[in-house]
């Protein structure tokens, strides 16, 4: 069973749509969890960033996360076409330093 | 606002030659990382650097690969000897020290091609 495990899509949504992104994962120490934004051929770019269970809004995107069920989700309201990328679930363990593990990304098509 | 920022974007390099990649973390950061993309693939982590020694590496990064922080400003990965499969992009990141809630910060990427 891979680490962290994402849909590679391609997820095609209209504009104005709620995005609905996911990841499992298997490690139960993983302790923090992120969601980048990868554009083609570009660095990811940080986005959300949770401490364990529970859920965090920041202007259009919410992230959930359910530790029991070793699941994390982002949600993207009202989806505009800068939003199509790639978006790339990660988490870690617990101790600052520790590396990243990513999952295998989902790509985003917000059609106008 | 602060950023990580690399160079070159783009290096072409023949099978067998070194290349050094470098990139210059975030000011006030006291964790350095490498990862890799080769494309189509996930982002994987190469080896992380912490108080001028490697805190951990992959199995990915074997003795081929060597990290250094040269001044205080710069940190570089070096290839002794590229093969084909090293062709990927190679991102650096950066963190602050603290708790465990510090966050990684990317730069651009730099693209290998070995030829």
């Amino acid at each position: 069973q891979k680490e962290v495990e994402q849909d590679p899509g391609p997820l095609s949504v209209p504009e104005g749509a709620i995005v609905s992104l996911n990841c499992t994962y298997s490690n139960s120490a993983f302790q923090y969890f992120m969601w980048y934004r990868q554009y083609s051929r570009k660095g990811p770019e940080l986005l959300m960033y949770t401490y364990s269970s529970g859920n965090k809004e920041d202007g259009r995107f919410t992230a959930q996360v359910d530790k029991s069920s070793k699941y994390i989700s982002l949600f993207i309201r009202d989806s505009q076409p800068s939003d199509s990328a790639t978006y790339l679930c990660a988490m870690r363990r617990e101790a600052a330093g520790n590396k990243l593990t990513f999952g295998g990304g989902t790509r985003v098509l917000v059609k106008p | 606002e602060p950023e990580v920022t690399q160079t070159p974007s783009h290096q072409v390099t023949q099978m067998g030659q070194e290349v050094i990649l470098r990139c210059v973390p975030i000011s006030n950061h006291l964790y350095f990382y490498w990862y890799r993309q080769i494309l189509g693939q996930k982002v994987e982590f190469l080896v992380s650097f912490y108080n001028n020694e490697i805190s951990e590496k992959s199995e990915i990064f074997d003795d081929q690969f060597s990290v250094e922080r040269p001044d205080g400003s710069n940190f570089t990965l070096k290839i002794r000897s590229t093969k084909l499969e090293d062709s990927a992009m190679y991102f650096c990141a950066s963190s602050d020290l603290g708790t465990g809630a510090s966050r990684q910060y990317f730069g651009p990427g730099t693209r290998l091609t070995v030829t």
